[in-house]
């Protein structure tokens, strides 16, 4: 079974600065990688995956993730946040019909 | 498109009572997965469903069943409700169990008390 540690369970920062969001994973075998976000009460939307190709993949909102095969890692980086991006974030990778998820990283942004 | 749609929101059971939670994919999807998010942790897969079976089934008790309808909906049962089972439900629809494309509901928010 696959699993992910998101090294950070809580990040703080002020807006307009940069933020990254490490996420290491298990695998030795060929694996698709994904982040996901969650606002408060609300359900996961996708905000970027890696299946192929480039290692860095962006969102349309700014973030992008590098996929490091050699590190087994799959960080997330926005050079400039908004207040509007407190959130919780989840990497998550893929098995067979399911996702495993991290234990999530908590993003404050400040004024 | 209505995406994945998830009833009810929020409800609040007593220890001992089953509770039902259903989902509704997203149109063209024919894959219903669940997962149980507990305070403060990731989400945990509990199990998929396709063509009306169970086709993967996560670390849950038997308490947890589901069921899926010929329109493509399911339904999480959970038997027996022990404190904590306290948690937001997802669901997620796909097509044909690829991930990759899954879309998640807004989610269910169960309190056992």
């Amino acid at each position: 079974a696959q699993s992910v540690t998101q090294l950070d369970s809580q990040v703080p920062v002020f807006e307009e600065a940069p933020v990254e969001l490490r996420c290491n994973y298990s695998s030795s075998v060929s694996v698709y990688l994904f982040w996901y976000v969650q606002y408060p009460n609300q359900g996961l939307q996708l905000l970027l995956k890696y299946l192929s190709g480039s290692t860095l993949v962006e969102s349309i909102n700014g973030f992008e993730a590098e996929f490091n095969k050699s590190q087994t890692s799959f960080h997330l980086r926005k050079p400039s946040v908004h207040i509007s991006d407190t959130a919780e974030y989840f990497c998550a990778v893929s098995e067979p019909y399911k996702l495993s998820f991290g234990a999530g990283t908590t993003v404050t942004v400040r004024a | 498109d209505a995406g994945v749609t998830q009833s009810p929101t929020h409800l609040i059971k007593t220890r001992g009572q089953q509770v039902t939670l259903r989902c509704s994919p997203k149109s063209g999807h024919d894959t219903v997965s669940w997962y149980q998010q507990a305070l403060g942790q990731g989400p945990q897969f509990i199990f998929q469903y396709y063509e009306e079976e169970e086709r993967q089934r996560g670390n849950f008790p038997d308490r947890f069943s589901g069921h899926q309808f010929p329109n493509y909906s399911s339904e999480l049962n959970v038997n027996a409700l022990l404190l904590g089972d306290s948690a937001l439900y997802l669901c997620a629809s796909s097509f044909n169990g690829e991930v990759t494309e899954a879309f998640f509901g807004q989610g269910t928010r169960l309190t056992v008390v």
